[in-house]
């Protein structure tokens, strides 16, 4: 099955400060989203981004679809972006959803 | 737009127990899937339903199961509990090819 890696595995920044979050996977998707997991547990959905570029207020994504990996991207981090950020994707064939392990983010005041 | 609905958002049981969650789509989103997050394994899936039928299921145990209903609404249930099943089970539901839309949780914990 399709193999999703995150890195880093764990960032700490100061406040205001830019971050580079990137996702390889291992084959072809159909879909890939990028989440951000608050600290009741919920994923909330930051990016559908199968290919291309998105960009939403200071987060913005990539997805290099032939060369398989996606970034995200954010700029200027404040303490509310602090949390644990998963990539993953679905193949369009099994109906599943493979995650990576994560980035842990924490931004310090 | 209500968003997915999952209840009860906590629950205690005991090894050996039985356990039924619920979950409520987003109107009209027919797939529905759950996953299982523990710190260990990470976020694993369980099983997906659309239409009431099961299209795919994860590599877990048969004391797993799950069902939906006419109105998308799922339920999953985890029978004789062990205390490896402590986690958080997560639903989605997406319609179309579209991107998966979670709900909040329901947190397990077997004492």
């Amino acid at each position: 099955g399709i193999q999703v890696e995150q890195s880093p595995p764990d960032l700490i920044l100061q406040e205001g400060a830019n971050s580079t979050l990137r996702c390889n996977f291992s084959d072809s998707v159909n879909n890939l989203q990028w989440f951000h997991q608050n600290p009741w547990g919920q994923l909330i959905n930051l990016f559908y981004i199968p290919s291309g570029t998105k960009q939403n207020g200071r987060l913005s994504a990539t997805t290099v679809a032939t060369e398989r990996y996606s970034l995200l991207y954010i700029s200027s981090s404040q303490t509310t972006d602090s949390g644990v950020y998963f990539c993953a994707v679905d193949d369009g064939a099994t109906n599943k959803l493979i995650f990576g392990t994560g980035t842990l983010l924490a931004v310090q005041p | 737009k209500a968003g997915v609905t999952q209840t009860p958002r906590y629950l205690i049981k005991t090894r050996g127990q039985q356990v039924t969650l619920s979950c409520s789509p987003i109107s009209g989103h027919r797939s529905v899937s759950w996953y299982q997050q523990t710190p260990g394994q990470g976020l694993q899936f369980l099983f997906e339903y659309f239409s009431e039928t099961q299209r795919n299921k994860g590599n877990f145990p048969g004391r797993f199961s799950g069902r939906q209903f006419s109105n998308s609404r799922s339920e999953m249930n985890v029978s004789t509990l062990e205390l490896g099943d402590s986690a958080l089970y997560l639903c989605a539901s997406r319609t179309g090819n579209y991107g998966y839309t979670f709900g909040s949780g329901t947190r397990l914990t077997v004492v």
